[in-house]
Formats: C-alpha cells, sequence, structure tokens
C-alpha cells in the first residue's frame, strides 16, 4: 500500500542549531513533494515545492532535498529560531492527474530558547 | 490580499444532527479542496472541485458527506446524520489554475459532534 512517513514525531533542538526532518514515501512516483507548516489551531501553510528532477530547493534559511532513488526528502532549518516551533508537514500528489495531496503526520518542531 | 476563509469556525452538534460548513476561496482560484484532520494526523483528502464541477471525491467519503460549489465561487460541506467519528477539523484549501501546485488553506472549521 502507499504510504508517507514522517519519522519523527516530535523534535527538540536548541536555538541557533540546524533542524533536519525527514519524509519517506513507498509506492509512490511522484513529480513534486511538498513541505508545509502549521500553527495550532490553523490551517497549514505552504512553504516549498520540490519537483522530481531538482535535488535541492533553497528559500531563506529553508532547504529541501529530494532523492528519488531513496524516496525521501529531507527539510533543514538553518539558524533555528523559537518562532520555526510549530509542526511541518509533508505532502506528495499520489495520483495520476489527480490533484489531492496525501500528507504525511507531521513532525512537531520545538526550538528551545 | 483576503485569503481563505472559513465558517463558522467551531460548531458543536449533537449526534445525529446536520451541519453545513462553508467555505470562501481566494477570488480567482478556480481549484478548492476539503480535508478532514483529526489530532495528531495530517490533513486527509475528501473532495476537490475544479470551478463548480467536483472533479474527485475520497473512496472513504460516506455519502452522509456531500460538497457543493454553485457558481464555482464558494463551497459547502455538508455532514448529515453526525456521529461522534465525525469530530474532526475540516479543512478548505484553494489554488489557482494551471501550473501552480500549491494550495493555500483556510484557518478550519472545529467540529465536536456530542
Amino acid at each position: 500500500s502507499q504510504k508517507i512517513e514522517q519519522n519523527s514525531e516530535a523534535l527538540n533542538i536548541q536555538e541557533g542549531k540546524t533542524a533536519t526532518l525527514t519524509c519517506n514515501y513507498t509506492n509512490y512516483s511522484p513529480a513534486y513533494l511538498q513541505w508545509y507548516r502549521q500553527d495550532p489551531g490553523r490551517g497549514p501553510v505552504f512553504l516549498l515545492l520540490i519537483r522530481e528532477n531538482e535535488k535541492e530547493k533553497r528559500k531563506e534559511r529553508l532547504k529541501v532535498t529530494f532523492d528519488t532513488t531513496l524516496k525521501q526528502s529531507l527539510f533543514h532549518i538553518t539558524a533555528s529560531q523559537p518562532a520555526d516551533s510549530a509542526t511541518y508537514l509533508c505532502a506528495l500528489r499520489t495520483g495520476a492527474g489527480s490533484y489531492q495531496l496525501t500528507f504525511g503526520k507531521g513532525t512537531k518542531l520545538s526550538v528551545i530558547p | 490580499d483576503t485569503g481563505v476563509s472559513q465558517d463558522p469556525r467551531h460548531k458543536i452538534t449533537k449526534r445525529g444532527q446536520n451541519v453545513t460548513f462553508r467555505c470562501d476561496p481566494i477570488s480567482e482560484h478556480n481549484r478548492l479542496y476539503w480535508y478532514r484532520q483529526t489530532l495528531g494526523q495530517g490533513p486527509e483528502f475528501l473532495t476537490y472541485f475544479q470551478n463548480e464541477a467536483q472533479l474527485e471525491k475520497s473512496r472513504l467519503l460516506s455519502d452522509r458527506f456531500s460538497a457543493e460549489r454553485p457558481k464555482g465561487s464558494f463551497s459547502t460541506l455538508e455532514i448529515q446524520r453526525t456521529e461522534q467519528g465525525d469530530s474532526a477539523m475540516y479543512l478548505c484549501a484553494s489554488s489557482p489554475t494551471a501550473f501552480s501546485r500549491e494550495q493555500y488553506f483556510g484557518p478550519g472549521t472545529r467540529l465536536t459532534v456530542t
């Protein structure tokens, strides 16, 4: 069966360090993968999209990598700040011709001052 | 720039009652999506509209759930004969046409079925 796994439910890091979150998937061949941020009681907010032919994408302190051989994406936040504390979700389009996204369960990141 | 809005933000209902939620997408976004999210889980796809046409529907979606998007603008999601298992956050998202793939989410409607 198809599955998306974010293999850390929670991650605590010290302010200023780099946070690395992992998203693994099985039985998909996605054309692209997305990362979203979700704060408690709010809807997800789009952060980055990376396509299958891109190895890496950056936006300010954020970096995403996409390895279609390993079926894995890594999401990095450099120089982390307490304001980065949130749940981070990865999402894939899971069917040809489909626009629906399938989300992982998310990783709750806590940046400790 | 007005984002996606949802109404109501919170709804408490008794089991067996019908409820209806409304979503107003970002203007000129012709794609609209409904998701359901329970605690500790990611959003789960329910259905998708392109303009007024409902193009996709989750196989997991019970026939107690129905969604409409008349005139291709706002959308409503109705749940009939609610059950306690329907308690969740119902999220609406929209996206523009063509090459845009990211989705813009509203704040959600929190449903509690007692």
